[in-house]
């Protein structure tokens, strides 16, 4: 299954409402996780099940879907939120994710 | 804390072998499927093996079916990655996961150069 991600860069300031989004090639059942990964870090579970937060993940962090189109929200971005983020789907082996979309300061 | 430490990673020829290695802490290492995850130098992630909680069962990336072979000891919390013939495209910092298709928890991985 072919994750992709949209867009590649997104150039933000801090506060703002931030949408990601990601689209499957084909129906993942909404097994379907979000990522956080900074540099030099290895990637943090947000999301799992498409809107369900992880253990100890924020609540400005929200997850969405729409059939294959799935959606990360970040409400009001902090400046620890500064980072790639990746969709992954479980549904299918082999889990696979989309290319990331980098969140940067604008 | 829960912790997974990755150890193993090297400069290695092409053709050549390693293992790497996993030692879990701070939860019931035996109660959870486990997997290694690779991401080259500077782009995506790629899923390459997991296996069941008992050993029992175990799923590869095509593109290493028979070259890498995944293994865990629950005595020792610790789960293996036993990577034989390996190619430059194997380069990669490689990741322990806690899950068998979804990255609960990560360790923070261990580089693999294969180069001559």
């Amino acid at each position: 299954i072919v994750m992709t991600q949209s867009p590649a860069t997104l150039s933000v300031s801090p506060g703002e409402r931030v949408t990601l989004s990601c689209r499957a090639s084909q129906s993942v059942s909404s097994k379907l996780a979000w990522y956080q990964q900074k540099p030099g870090q290895a990637p943090r579970l947000l999301i799992k099940d498409a809107s369900t937060r992880a253990t100890g993940i924020p609540a400005r962090f929200s997850g969405s879907e729409s059939g294959t189109d799935f959606t990360l929200t970040i409400s009001s971005l902090q400046s620890d939120d500064f980072a790639v983020y990746y969709c992954q789907q479980y549904n299918n082996w082999p889990p696979s994710f989309g290319q990331g979309t980098k969140v940067e300061i604008k | 804390e829960e912790q997974l430490v990755e150890s193993g990673g090297r400069l290695v020829q092409p053709g050549g072998s390693l293992r790497l290695s996993c030692t879990a802490s701070g939860f019931t290492f035996s109660f959870y499927w486990m997997s290694w995850v690779r991401q080259a130098p500077g782009k995506g992630l790629e899923w390459v093996a997991n296996v069941k909680e008992d050993g029992s069962h175990k799923d590869y990336l095509d593109s290493v079916k028979g070259r890498f072979t995944i293994s865990r000891d629950n005595a020792k919390n610790s789960v293996f990655l036993q990577m034989n013939d390996v190619r430059g495209d194997d380069t990669a910092i490689y990741y322990c996961v806690r899950g068998g298709t979804r990255g609960d928890h990560w360790g923070q991985g261990t580089l693999v150069t294969v180069s001559s």
